[in-house]
């Protein structure tokens, strides 16, 4: 059982929207450490697409963005494309734990 | 180009050691924190282990702490995880990756990650 609550599965049609859900708690997100989020796509590495919430590194299309409320944060995707098809996780720290905790993932589609 | 090179996976019996090597290049490698994260098949990811650039800090994650040792050696450019009693649900791929951030390290990143070295652990 993750920490943090990601949705399995997002989908949609090329060109449009989709958003992934973070949910955590008063001991991590909530307790205002950064969130980040990681894009892995099949059979490769993660890679750093989004840092401390709302920051994209050298190299990322700003078609990615995050955002950061009291426990939860979201990534968005906008002009959905079929290369970001891919698992997403968001990663943050945890006080309780005393360490960096994931989110469970969660599978993009394009349809 | 930075890069990271993870090596040492492979096949051991439940109970064994393993020592898994990850070697950088490209940056300054005593000047950043390293860590260790894996997946296990079909599974999310899990941090496992994290040091200061200086190796005098380390943290670990709840599953591995008192097994596994993470240690570095800085002129050698290289990051190690010693892992002892390892058990079945060890089985994974091992990421290393170098952390980035400024403060607390409670607020790191993983910004560069190798392409992992598979760890099975079965009879």
């Amino acid at each position: 059982q993750s920490v943090l609550t990601q949705p399995p599965s997002v989908s949609g049609a090329p060109g449009q929207r989709v958003t992934i859900s973070c949910t955590g708690s008063s001991s991590n997100i909530g307790a205002g450490y950064d969130v980040h989020w990681y894009q892995q796509l099949p059979g490769t590495a993660p890679k750093l697409l989004i840092y401390a919430n709302d920051n994209r590194p050298s190299g990322v299309p700003d078609r990615f963005s995050g955002s950061k409320s009291g426990p939860s944060a979201s990534l968005a995707i906008t002009g959905l494309q079929a290369e970001d098809e891919a698992d997403y996780y968001c990663q943050s720290y945890d006080t309780s734990l005393s360490g960096y905790v994931f989110g469970s993932g969660t599978k993009v589609t394009v349809l | 180009e930075v890069q990271l090179l993870e090596s040492g996976g492979g096949l051991v019996q439940p109970g064994g050691s393993l020592r898994l090597s990850c070697a950088a290049s490209g940056f300054t490698f005593s000047t950043y924190a390293m860590t260790w994260v894996r997946q296990a098949p079909g599974k999310g990811l899990e941090w496992v282990s994290g040091i200061s650039g200086s190796g005098g800090s380390t943290w670990y994650g709840a599953s591995v702490k008192g097994r596994f040792s993470i240690s570095r050696d800085n002129s050698k450019n290289t990051l190690y995880l010693q892992m002892n009693s390892l058990r079945a649900e060890d089985t994974a791929v091992y990421y290393c990756a170098k952390f980035r951030g400024s403060g607390s390290h409670h607020y790191y990143r993983m910004d560069v990650w190798g392409q992992g070295t598979t760890v099975t652990v079965s009879s």
